[in-house]
């Protein structure tokens, strides 16, 4: 089967540093993605992993650990237009991306 | 047009009406996808599409029907409204089919009564 799971909230400090965890289990897997959705607004792509490891990409970060199926976001300088949720989705066999509901990030001043 | 829209922005549609959502990307990406996205539930695949001229059935094509007649364009209909597709629909493409990059468009907030 497949499964994914995601805190449904998170609360930080404006410019403190905050980590999403993501754990899932996919039918085959090829990578996971990370996106970004205000409310009332469209996802944005934020990065894509498919080999081990971290990338960074300015104040935002993704780790992927395949064998543990287990990812993270890290996000730095917390800012308030960070307030948003982030999405996990990891690419299974069919080349689908898998999507849940997300974690909401509340920044606090 | 720069990336990919989606029209109308928003509807309010009567059941069992026929109903066609626009989607148009100037990208030249070869993959496009229909999302419906509900309250507190994450996106859901709809209708898919790897190349122009093929479509395949994601998670929940039940009720809904697309075509790809060429690159930039793709249409989801439809055919007989019902208020449980009352939901937020999202337009998306990708250079491949294998990409983890999506653009989404900005959406249409549809509600069938």
């Amino acid at each position: 089967g497949q499964s994914l799971e995601q805190p449904s909230e998170v609360t930080a400090v404006e410019g403190a540093i905050v980590q999403i965890n993501c754990t899932y289990q996919t039918s085959g897997f090829y990578g996971l993605s990370w996106y970004q959705q205000h409310d009332g607004g469209a996802p944005t792509f934020l990065s894509y992993n498919v080999l081990d490891g971290l990338e960074e990409k300015g104040r935002f970060s993704s780790f992927l650990s395949r064998s543990k199926g287990y990812s993270y976001l890290l996000l730095k300088e917390l800012q308030m237009k960070d307030s948003a949720s982030y999405l996990c989705a990891p690419m299974d066999s069919n080349y689908q991306l898998i999507w849940g509901a997300g974690t909401k990030l509340i920044i606090k001043p | 047009i720069a990336g990919i829209t989606q029209a109308p922005t928003s509807q309010i549609l009567a059941a069992g009406r026929r109903m066609t959502l626009r989607c148009t990307q100037d990208m030249r990406h070869n993959a496009m996808y229909w999302y419906r996205q509900d309250l507190g539930l994450g996106l859901r695949l709809i209708h898919y599409s790897n190349t122009a001229g093929t479509t395949g059935k994601g998670e929940v094509p039940d009720g809904y029907s697309v075509s790809r007649a060429n690159t930039d364009d793709f249409p989801l209909t439809l055919a007989s409204a019902v208020p449980s597709q009352t939901s937020v629909y999202f337009c998306a493409s990708s250079v491949a089919g294998e990409s983890g990059e999506q653009f989404f468009g900005p959406g249409t907030r549809l509600t069938v009564l």
